[in-house]
This record gives C-alpha cells, structure tokens and sequence, in this order.
C-alpha cells in the first residue's frame, strides 16, 4: 500500500474552509484515497473516498490532483466539532492499511 | 441506522488474566476488522475476517486470537496479558460484496478501552 504524508497539525477558523492536504506520490493505479477522521478516543470515521475524478458528500469534498500523487479534503465550513485527527489511507482494497501520523486539526472559535 | 457495536465498553484485567472482545457488525456486513489504539498512537491493524475465514493479519501478537461466527460476530481473545496490552481495541466492518473491492468503506465502532494493571 502507497505511502502518505500529511502535516502533523493545522488550525482552522470556525467557520472557514479547512483544506487538508496528502501527499501520496507512491500510488498506484488501482489505489484508492480514503479519509477518516477520528475525534478524541472515538471510533474513525469514514468521511469520503475518490479514485481520481473530484468527489464531494454532505461532510467533505476530495480533490485529487491529475496525477493524483496529492490530495485535499476540504471541510467547507469548520465547526468545533471538526477537531479531530485526519487521516489519509491509499490502499488496494480490506483495511489492513496502517493508519499513519494523521493531520491533528484544530478548529478555533 | 444500527452501527457497529463493541463488548464491553472498558475492562480491567490484571496482567496474566485472559480477556475476550466482541464485535457485532452492522447488519448485511460480512467483514470484520480488528484494530489496537495504544495511548497517543495510531489505530494498528491486527486481523480481518470474511465469510467466518481469516483474511488478513496484521500485528497481532501469537497470545491474541480471534474468529469470527456464524451469525457474524467476532471475539477477539486475548490471554497472558501484559500491561502493554493497555488499549483501545476497535472493531469495524464492511460489506461483503465490496470485500476486497477498492471501492467501499469501513464503519467503526465506539471500541473496547482496555487496562491491564
């Protein structure tokens, strides 16, 4: 499964458009990205998935760059109930895909 | 609608004692997934199971077992505990006619804090 690089922590304005960005240059293609978020000590929670073509669900939206070695979620408007720890995943299929550090994002009122 | 739902919701063993999870997948979901969460780190996959059969396995140490039942269930048993062992276990499931097709996703549940003291 492909590798993925996110920054380790963002702030966001409540209210605004947090955009969180992954780096995934290894993947291949056949692999999907997925993103979770897992809010303090809950279970992960599924947000949104796209292979290559732009997706957008009532949480999120996914841009996946052309040659979709990057990645954005953008959460269109942040609440506080945002904070919580992003994750990027690109795999083939099954969760065996290790979770990585994740994205620490703090929405502020 | 119905989620994934973990047995119990915390323990407290002492080490040496035996313990056992359950997972109770969303209905129609054949595909079970079980993740260990130590303090301040990232989920760890150790087992998945379809159709009652293992299918994938990950970190899971040769004292933990698990399986998955007729009705779709899984228990996760974990003997010789160590303080390490100390916790949180999450179970999530899938759908069966997406298994290990790209394009589907995993539902979790609340998870399992487990201590050891």
């Amino acid at each position: 499964d492909a590798k993925t690089t996110q920054p380790p922590s963002m702030d966001c304005a409540e209210g605004r458009a947090a955009n969180l960005p992954c780096n995934h240059s290894t993947i291949s293609g056949n692999e999907y990205v997925y993103w979770y978020r897992q809010i303090h000590s809950q279970g992960p929670q599924y947000i949104i998935h796209g292979l290559k073509n732009n997706e957008t669900n009532e949480m999120a939206s996914l841009i996946i760059t052309e040659d979709r070695k990057s990645s954005t979620l953008i959460l269109p408007h942040a609440t506080l109930r945002d904070t919580a720890v992003y994750y990027c995943i690109v795999n083939t299929g099954g969760f065996k895909t290790i979770f990585g550090a994740g994205t620490r994002l703090f929405v502020k009122a | 609608a119905a989620g994934v739902i973990q047995s119990p919701r915390h323990l407290i063993k002492e080490k040496r004692e035996t313990a056992t999870l359950k997972c109770y997948p969303i209905p129609r979901h054949d595909t079970v997934y079980w993740y260990q969460q130590g303090p301040g780190q990232d989920p760890q996959f150790l087992i998945s199971f379809y159709e009652k059969m293992q299918s994938d396995k990950g970190s899971i140490p040769d004292r933990f077992s698990a399986q998955q039942f007729s009705d779709y269930h899984s228990e996760l048993n974990m003997s010789s505990l160590e303080l390490g062992d100390s916790a949180l276990y999450f179970c999530a499931s899938s759908g069966s006619e997406h298994f290990r097709v790209q394009n589907t996703e995993a539902f979790f549940g609340q998870g399992t804090r487990l201590t050891v003291v």
